[in-house]
C-alpha cells in the first residue's frame, strides 16, 4: 500500500463545477504539499500546510491531521485548471513522498 | 530570478552510454533534490543535498546512479551505464532549509534506447 493515496485518479468535469481531490496518508508528517503539473511537464507548488485551511484565489486546501487526510478544492473550475494535481507529504525535515497524482480535465 | 535550471531538457541515448544531467538551483537555496518521474511509479526522490552534502540517497536505484554537488550552484546526476528502464523525466528542485517549499526545475526527459 502506498504511503500517500490520492482519489480519484482521473476526474473530468464541466467548466464551472466545484472540484474536490482527496489525499490520505499513513505516516507521520510535518507538512503536506499540493503540487500542480501542467501538460508541458512543469511542477508548481500550490500549497504547503500543516494544519487547518489555506486559500489562494479559487483554490482551497484543507488538512485534518487526526484523520491523516487532506483535500484540494477548486471553485468555479476553468479549462486552464486542467492538470495533474499531486499530493506530497513531508517525512522529517525535507524528504517528500508523493501520491500518484490526480489527472483533472475541465471541459468548456 | 531564473528559477531552477536544468540541462539538457531532452536526452536520447543508447543503452550502455553514460548520461549526465545538470542542475543549477535558485541562488541562496541550500537544499537540492533530484527526483525521477515515471508513469508506473510517479515521482520518487532519488537523493537530496543540504549545504552541498548528500543527506539521503536511499532512493538512488543502484550503483549505476551517482550524484554530486561540488558547490552551492551546481549539481549533477550521472547514470553509467544507462539502461532502457532509466527512461523517465528527471526533476531537480531546490529550497531554503526550514521553509519547506521546493521549487522545481523544468525537468530532463531521458530516453534510453
Amino acid at each position: 500500500k502506498n504511503e500517500v493515496e490520492q482519489s480519484p485518479q482521473n476526474l473530468t468535469a464541466q467548466e464551472g463545477e466545484f472540484i474536490t481531490i482527496n489525499c490520505s496518508y499513513s505516516v507521520g508528517i510535518s507538512a503536506l504539499h499540493w503540487l500542480q503539473q501542467h501538460p508541458g511537464g512543469g511542477i508548481v507548488s500550490l500549497f504547503m500546510l500543516s494544519s487547518g485551511k489555506k486559500k489562494h484565489g479559487r483554490l482551497i486546501a484543507t488538512i485534518n491531521i487526526q484523520e491523516k487526510h487532506s483535500s484540494l478544492h477548486i471553485t468555479a473550475s476553468h479549462p486552464r485548471d486542467s492538470a495533474v494535481y499531486i499530493c506530497a507529504v513531508h517525512q522529517g525535515a525535507q524528504k517528500l513522498v508523493f501520491g500518484q497524482g490526480t489527472r483533472l480535465t475541465i471541459n468548456p | 530570478d531564473a528559477g531552477v535550471i536544468q540541462s539538457p531538457r531532452h536526452e536520447v541515448t543508447e543503452m550502455g552510454q553514460e548520461v549526465t544531467l545538470r542542475c543549477k538551483p535558485i541562488s541562496g537555496h541550500n537544499s537540492l533534490f533530484w527526483y525521477r518521474q515515471t508513469m508506473m511509479r510517479g515521482l520518487e526522490l532519488l537523493i537530496y543535498f543540504n549545504n552541498n552534502v548528500p543527506i539521503d540517497d536511499s532512493g538512488m536505484p543502484e550503483d549505476r546512479f551517482s550524484a554530486k554537488m561540488p558547490n552551492a550552484s551546481f549539481s549533477t546526476l550521472k547514470i553509467q551505464p544507462s539502461e532502457p528502464r532509466d527512461s523517465a523525466v528527471y526533476f531537480c528542485a531546490s529550497s531554503f532549509t526550514g521553509s519547506g517549499e521546493q521549487f522545481f526545475g523544468p525537468g530532463t526527459r531521458l530516453t534510453v534506447l
